[in-house]
């Protein structure tokens, strides 16, 4: 069974204090990792995707990375407008279709 | 371009009723699936569907149906409601790059 384990489940952060969210996963064999973001009462807004460990992708202040077993999402100075909950969700090779695993996601606060 | 467009945005619904919920995709998107997301946690899968066809069912309960229909909308059917099922039902469409885009939610409240 697909499993997707975030950490930390929340986070508060100053303006301009970088720092890192984790999504460990388990997958028979990975077709994608995938980031999204998700405001309070809204639908999750695509981040990232990721494919093979190595793999790195960057939007604005925001990094994420690959290896076989997790991924990192690095948040570079960041914003009070970067709060929000980020989820992290794997999609299995074994999957017919486009089924996504998600995890529990990490709330993000940032402090003015 | 309009996003997923969900309807109803709220509903409250009693035990034992049943509800329909209504989706629409990103015009030229022929997948939809349908996640349940309860507070506080990620989004749980329960359909997907691609040209008419089911392609993926969660573990949910047979109260729990679907369909989609030749424009590629698509609704979401729950039977003998529980208060376990309040939720936000979220339905997301899928591009040729299998990334899938979300509407805001139906957001269902059983009483």
């Amino acid at each position: 069974e697909d499993q997707v384990t975030q950490s930390p489940e929340a986070l508060r952060l100053q303006e301009g204090e970088s720092s890192s969210l984790n999504c460990s996963y388990t997958v028979s064999g990975l077709r994608g990792l995938f980031w999204y973001r998700q405001d309070p009462g809204k639908g999750p807004e695509f981040l990232f995707t990721l494919y093979s460990a190595g793999e790195e992708k960057e939007k604005e202040r925001l990094k994420a990375t690959l290896t076989k077993k997790e991924s990192f999402l690095h948040i570079t100075a960041p914003k009070p407008e970067d709060s929000a909950t980020y989820l992290c969700a794997v999609q299995a090779l074994e999957t017919s279709g486009s089924r996504l695993t998600f995890g529990e996601g990490t709330q993000l606060t940032v402090n003015p | 371009d309009a996003g997923v467009t969900q309807s109803p945005t709220h509903l409250i619904k009693t035990r034992g009723q049943h509800v329909t919920l209504r989706c629409s995709p990103i015009s030229g998107h022929k997948s939809v699936s349908w996640y349940q997301q309860v507070l506080g946690q990620g989004p749980q899968f329960i359909f997907q569907y691609y040209e008419k066809e089911e392609r993926g069912r969660g573990n949910f309960p047979d109260r729990f149906s679907a369909r989609q229909f030749p424009n590629y909308s698509s609704e979401l059917n729950v039977n003998a409601l529980l208060l376990g099922d309040s939720a936000l039902y979220l339905c997301a469409s899928t591009d040729r790059k299998n990334i899938q885009y979300f509407g805001a939610g139906t957001r269902l409240s059983v009483l």
